[in-house]
């Protein structure tokens, strides 16, 4: 089946840095990708759709220029979280759609999060 | 905006008993609805898929029930199992406006099986 992996698994840095995580399809192209945010014992919130080669759509209440989204390719997306501070300390995953649409019901494949620690 | 609530939070049951996990929304006005599984590494894994003009659908033993007007689902495991144990996503398909569709998701119940 479909596998999107991320990197890295969980990352700790220091508030005020960058930190850059990758969404990757393994065996299938994404035309799109998308980000939610998970805080603990809360719901996955979607942040961003990210389509290939365009700009990303954010959702109302995500700073685009705090959360860079770049789609270069078919098989990769990242998500810079830039000057990191504790707030922004949870876990990002990404999913793809196989079908390239964000259609209702179109699969999504989930990949397996990556946890930010900002101390 | 849409949300979603998921009850229980938590569920601690012996191995082999049936359960019903609840989810309720607040917009009726979805798509579709989907149910999730969330394994701690893994990420998630979709279970199973109710189109709004559907009323059930079954995969296993499992099955999920839709009643849109009342914006209510439930999911409903048969004879569990300890490999059942994970964290289980409601999730409705909705409309967000500008051409774009989004799920929105509960917080999820804790199932636990033991052995």
């Amino acid at each position: 089946g479909a596998v999107v992996s991320q990197h890295p698994s969980w990352v700790i840095c220091k508030s005020g840095t960058s930190v850059k995580i990758e969404c990757r399809s393994l065996d299938f192209q994404a035309t799109t990708m998308f980000w939610y945010r998970q805080f603990p014992k809360q719901s996955l919130m979607l942040m961003a759709t990210s389509n290939e080669g365009s700009k990303a759509t954010y959702e109302q209440g995500v700073e685009k220029d705090k959360f860079l989204i770049n789609h270069a390719s078919l098989t990769l997306s990242t998500l810079t979280v830039t000057s990191a501070h504790p707030e922004d300390s949870s876990f990002y995953i990404c999913s793809a759609s196989i079908s390239g649409r964000a259609l209702p019901g179109d699969t999504q494949y989930f990949g397996p999060g990556t946890r930010l620690t900002v101390l | 905006k849409q949300e979603v609530t998921q009850i229980p939070a938590a569920l601690s049951v012996p191995e082999g008993e049936n359960l019903v996990l609840n989810c309720s929304f607040t917009d009726s006005a979805i798509y579709n609805l989907q149910w999730f599984r969330q394994d701690p590494g893994k990420g998630l894994t979709s279970l199973l898929l109710i189109q709004s003009s559907q009323r059930e659908q079954t995969s296993g033993r499992l099955n999920a029930s839709l009643d849109k007007s009342s914006g209510r689902s439930t999911l409903y495991i048969a004879a569990s199992q300890p490999g059942d144990s994970a964290t289980y996503l409601c999730a409705p398909w909705g409309y967000s406006g500008a051409g774009s569709y989004q799920l929105t998701f509960g917080k999820g119940t804790k199932l636990s099986v033991i052995p």
